[in-house]
């Protein structure tokens, strides 16, 4: 079965600083992955999503992830941060069996930043 | 192009009580699936709906249940409420069922179970 973990509950940061929100998930099959951003009392909004090819794949505000298929990671970087990315992060998995799709999550990262 | 839709935006009920959620998907797109997203933790599947049917479920018990129309909008409801019931439910459309394609969410409906 896939699983999706990811390490860290919270990350607080200062403004301008870099971050890395780290994710690791459980497959046997080929993957798709992808990141939400969850902000305060909304829905979910893709960030970004790796579906095959290039390993590094980026959003258009700034963030980038790299699929790592040796170590099954998929984390997310961004080399400096801005007080409105504060929000709650989610790392997917689709899964593909029995004829439909789901995505499985993981339990989320509140990132905080500070200025 | 109109994104995917949820109403209502908030709902209070009670214990025991039956609810009706709404969710009305992209242009285009004739699969929704549904998601539970109680607090602190991430979004958990109900079910999907492809052309009119239940083509995939969670690991939901039967109380939860749902319907797709002609149109490709969906609903989703809950019979005897329970406090646990109490959550963010997203809905989610997307083009097809078939793997690696995009699935685009709603706002959500937040469900307080009293």
């Amino acid at each position: 079965a896939q699983s999706v973990t990811q390490l860290d509950s919270q990350v607080p940061v200062f403004e301008e600083a870099p971050v890395e929100l780290r994710c690791n998930y459980s497959s046997s099959v080929s993957v798709y992955l992808f990141w939400y951003v969850q902000y305060p009392n909304q829905g979910l909004q893709l960030l970004l999503k790796y579906l095959s090819g290039s390993t590094l794949v980026e959003s258009i505000n700034g963030f980038e992830a790299e699929f790592n298929k040796s170590q099954t990671s998929f984390h997310l970087r961004k080399p400096s941060v801005h007080i409105s990315d504060t929000a709650e992060y989610f790392c997917a998995v689709y899964s593909f069996s029995g004829g439909y799709n789901k995505l499985i999550f993981g339990a989320g990262t509140r990132l905080a930043v500070h200025p | 192009e109109t994104g995917v839709t949820q109403s209502p935006t908030h709902l209070i009920k009670t214990r025991g009580q039956q609810v009706t959620l709404r969710c009305s998907s992209q242009s285009g797109h004739n699969t929704v699936s549904w998601y539970q997203q109680a607090l602190g933790q991430g979004p958990q599947f109900i079910f999907q709906y492809y052309r009119e049917e239940e083509n995939g479920r969670g690991n939901f018990p039967p109380r939860f249940s749902g319907l797709q129309f002609p149109n490709y909008s969906s609903e989703l409801n809950v019979n005897a409420l329970e406090l646990d019931d109490s959550a963010l439910y997203l809905c989610a459309s997307s083009p097809t069922s078939g793997g690696g394609n995009e699935q685009f969410f709603g706002p959500g409906t937040r469900l307080t179970v009293l």
